[in-house]
């Protein structure tokens, strides 16, 4: 099946900062989706992007299909923000990236 | 209805017994999901349902898992003789179809086995 790698595993930052997460995957998709995990455990749909550039105020996200590999940008983060991150091409889900947003 | 309804949110079963998780989808998706959760992990997929068509059952941990869908809406995902190692937060998911749409997240049912 797909393998989905994501980086980096952690990430902190300070409140304001920038950050840009990476999905890496095997196989070709016409389905890739963003979600992030509260720390309630609740799945948010951020993007469903299989190809091209979507911006969601503060947040964009960049999949380059035949290059098998996504972006997720987080700008002026917030503490908010806090949680872990998932890509998920084909409904197969990556280990995250477990982002940590200091006031 | 207006989203994925899965239940019960909480279930505290003893080893050994059988437990049944059930999740109802949103109205007109034909595609379904079912992940397991462990602690501080990601999700690994179970299974998927995809309209009257035989279901993608590769993601099932052992021959003790099982799921159906009814009538092509609400799924069961049906645990036997459960282990410790089966505790985690079960989660459903539905979209419109399998493949280039969009999947939703119900809740959760957060299994723990005593």
């Amino acid at each position: 099946g797909i393998q989905v790698e994501q980086s980096p595993p952690d990430l902190i930052l300070q409140e304001g900062a920038n950050s840009t997460l990476r999905c890496n995957f095997s196989d070709s998709v016409n389905n890739l989706q963003w979600f992030h995990q509260n720390p309630w455990g609740q799945l948010i749909n951020l993007f469903y992007i299989p190809s091209g550039t979507k911006q969601n105020g503060r947040l964009s996200a960049t999949t380059v299909a035949t290059e098998r590999y996504s972006l997720l940008y987080i700008s002026s983060s917030q503490t908010t923000d806090s949680g872990v991150y998932f890509c998920a091409p084909k409904y197969i889900f990556g280990t995250g990236t477990r982002l940590k947003v200091l006031a | 209805g207006a989203g994925v309804s899965q239940s019960p949110s909480n279930k505290v079963t003893e080893k050994g017994k059988d437990v049944e998780l059930r999740c109802d989808p949103i109205s007109g998706h034909t595609a379904l999901y079912w992940y397991r959760q462990s602690l501080g992990q990601g999700l690994e997929f179970l299974i998927y349902f995809q309209g009257n068509s035989a279901p993608d059952k590769s993601g099932l941990p052992s021959d003790r898992f099982s799921a159906e869908r009814t009538g092509g809406s609400v799924s069961t995902l049906t645990i036997q003789r459960t282990q410790q190692e089966d505790s985690a937060v079960y989660l459903c998911a539905s979209s419109v179809s399998q493949g280039s749409t969009e999947a939703f997240f119900g809740q959760g049912t957060r299994l723990t086995v005593v």
